[in-house]
């Protein structure tokens, strides 16, 4: 099976835009979860789509969203962004149970300027 | 909510030692334990994982130990190899959860010196 893949790769924005970036999971995987990695903060949980549904949400102010389609691939997207949005944001696939294994995508690295 | 701590942040070894990365937790209800490897530049991978109806488990020169009374699960590496040198994250999934969120460590350098 194709793991997990994200694009784009890399991104460079500036301070106020806003950003989108893309996750799709192992064919069969429902269960989207997006993470924020820094140096700082290390990993941190931003959200989680199930069948085109939000099941749960980190602790992330409101410009941080996402949706889910309903070939399960994912979407998160960053409004108004700020300089500490910079970061590797992974998103990682798996089947439906809190004990399913995780698999984590490549990552996105986000660089805001 | 859960709060996961790990410890060592870093740990170098010489070859062929043992090493051992520690994490503890504060939510009992947790119930799903795993370990994440993560070379420089590289996406997390899973190495082993615990579930919390088991006490230990071991996967070659990986072992995994929990005490669900003292809420703490630890990560044993046996001979280790050069290229065993990663960032290692523990993280721990909360059974009253409906649905996948894990919370991680801080994570623990380890280097291996030849």
């Amino acid at each position: 099976k194709a793991g997990v893949t994200q694009t784009p790769r890399y991104l460079i924005k500036t301070r106020g835009q806003q950003v989108t970036l893309s996750c799709s999971p192992i064919s069969g995987h429902r269960s989207v979860s997006w993470y924020q990695q820094t140096p700082g903060q290390g990993l941190q949980f931003l959200f989680e789509y199930f069948s085109e549904t939000q099941r749960n949400k980190g602790n992330f102010p409101g410009r941080f969203s996402g949706r889910q389609f309903s070939n399960s691939r994912s979407e998160m997207n960053v409004s108004t962004l700020e300089l500490g949005d910079s970061a590797l944001y992974l998103c990682a696939s798996s089947l439906p149970s809190n004990t399913d294994t995780q698999y984590f995508g490549p990552g996105t690295r986000l660089t805001v300027l | 909510g859960e709060n996961v701590e790990q410890h060592p942040s870093t740990l170098s070894v010489q070859e062929g030692d043992s090493a051992v990365i520690k994490c503890t937790y504060s939510d009992s209800a947790s119930n799903y334990f795993p370990w994440y490897k993560q070379e420089l530049g590289k996406r997390p991978q899973l190495i082993i994982d615990i579930r919390s109806n088991v006490g230990e488990k071991k996967d070659q020169r990986i072992a995994v130990t929990l005490n669900k009374t003292a809420k703490h699960f630890s990560l044993h590496i046996t001979e280790t190899q050069p290229e065993d040198s990663a960032v290692y994250f523990c993280a721990a999934s909360d059974r009253n959860n409906a649905g996948n969120m894990l919370t991680f460590g801080g994570g623990t350098r380890l280097m291996v010196k030849p």
